[in-house]
């Protein structure tokens, strides 16, 4: 699998815009581009994903880059809820839903008041 | 919603028993997997099933076993329990086609064993 790399923390104020970033020089062609984010005392839960263009949902945008070597996870205006620790895994599209996610160690966000 | 429900939050057995960690999803989820979750470590994948009886190794199967005898439940067994399998227990799960439907894996809230 290839491998992503982030930050091990992160943080920001209230109310305001939070980046996350994420290196992924190897990927492949087929790998999609997963973010998850764990709150505390809870399961992972699924954020976004996207292959190539940009992507946005109630929760998050995905902006990658065009060589797809980087991406970075938009939370428009972090809340005290938004702490979390967030991973970015890359999963090949060719190897089926049953294919495993490979969690890495992840960001942790902190946003404070 | 889908829901996916693991048995017990908490959990302590002694050293050499054997423990079943249970976890069952209620949308009819082709695919379920068990991970562990160790600070400084991730989660690191144990098992998984893509179908009823059907089950794969992760990275980490050793002292583990796992049965899935009905499409809704998948259980994880410590034939053994050894100290080191202190940990948290993490299942998942998702349908197929789910992946491109932009679904993820939905986690349940996990299970924290102690092996004293």
């Amino acid at each position: 699998d290839a491998k992503t790399t982030q930050p091990n923390s992160m943080e920001s104020n209230e109310e305001e815009p939070v980046h996350l970033p994420c290196n992924h020089s190897t990927i492949s062609g087929t790998d999609y581009i997963h973010w998850y984010r764990q709150l505390p005392s809870q399961g992972p839960e699924y954020v976004i994903h996207g292959l190539t263009s940009n992507v946005n949902n109630r929760m998050a945008s995905l902006a990658i880059a065009e060589d797809r070597k980087s991406s970075t996870l938009i939370l428009h205006r972090a809340t005290l809820r938004d702490a979390a620790v967030y991973y970015c895994i890359l999963r090949d599209a060719n190897t089926g839903t049953a294919s495993k996610l490979t969690f890495g160690t992840g960001t942790r966000l902190q946003v404070t008041l | 919603d889908v829901k996916v429900t693991q048995s017990s939050r908490y959990l302590v057995k002694r050293t050499g028993e054997k423990v079943f960690l249970e976890c069952v999803q209620d949308m009819d989820h082709e695919n379920m997997f068990w991970y562990r979750q160790d600070p400084g470590l991730g989660l690191r994948l144990i098992y998984f099933s893509y179908d009823v009886k059907m089950k794969e190794k992760g990275d980490i199967p050793e002292g583990y076993s796992v049965s899935r005898e009905k499409k809704e439940r998948f259980s994880l067994i410590l034939e053994s329990a050894s100290t080191n399998q202190t940990s948290m227990y993490l299942c998942a799960s998702i349908g197929l086609g789910h992946y491109e439907a932009n679904y993820g894996y939905t986690f349940g809230s996990g299970t924290r064993l102690t092996v004293v």
